[in-house]
């Protein structure tokens, strides 16, 4: 079965700083697609970012980027310059040959001033 | 653009009850699914869509059912409605359910509490 592991229940970032929201996953599938998702209290799911297995680079997304070490199958988010805003849950989430998008438990991210 | 729309937003059922929770989308996604979030537990997939009149189950479908007559439209139905079924469920669809870059769009979510 695929797996996704999201260690960090609950982290604490000060505004402007960068913080690095862990994800490791476990596929025998050489094609896989990486999704980051962020949940704010309000409960809607928001697409942040995407890296597929044969990307050559880590994908960007304005502030968001994705460090993608395939050896280690990790796929961490690290959102630079935090807002209050980014308070939120973080899912991470990952497809392959199957059809469905496996989440992992979640990280919620909460931004002091 | 109204992207996925479900509803009702919340709802109240009694055990044994049956209830059809409506999810439609207007992007001509080939793939649609249903999700439930419980506390601590993430998303899980309980039924999901590869095109009209394709369904499938996901890891946890029982007590559902789906259906999905027209590309639009991806209903699911509570058959006798238990305490365990408490839960947001979210409707999402997707371009491709190919493995790519497709994002699942997500509805905003219905709050189920069934007592």
């Amino acid at each position: 079965a695929q797996k996704i592991t999201q260690t960090q229940p609950g982290m604490f970032v000060q505004e402007k700083e960068a913080v690095t929201l862990d994800c490791t996953y476990d596929t025998s599938d050489p094609s896989y697609g990486l999704f980051w998702y962020k949940q704010p209290s309000s409960g809607e799911m928001i697409f942040l970012i995407y890296q597929g297995s044969y990307d050559q680079q880590n994908a960007t997304e304005g502030r968001y980027s994705l460090n993608f070490q395939k050896a280690r199958k990790s796929a961490n988010l690290v959102i630079s310059a935090s807002q209050l805003g980014d308070s939120a849950m973080y899912f991470c989430a990952m497809s392959n040959s199957g059809y469905a998008l496996n989440f992992g438990k979640g990280t919620s991210l909460l931004v002091t001033p | 653009n109204a992207g996925v729309t479900q509803t009702p937003k919340f709802q109240v059922l009694k055990t044994g009850q049956s209830m059809t929770l409506q999810c439609a989308q207007d992007m001509n996604h080939e793939y649609m699914s249903w999700y439930r979030q419980d506390p601590g537990m993430g998303l899980r997939l309980i039924h999901y869509s590869v095109g009209a009149g394709i369904t499938d189950q996901g890891e946890v479908p029982n007590g559902y059912n789906v259906s999905r007559s027209t590309t639009e439209d991806f209903p699911l139905r509570l058959l006798s409605a238990a305490p365990s079924q408490t839960s947001v469920y979210f409707c999402a669809s997707s371009y491709s359910y190919r493995v790519s870059g497709s994002p699942l769009h997500f509805g905003n979510g219905t709050r189920l509490t069934v007592t």
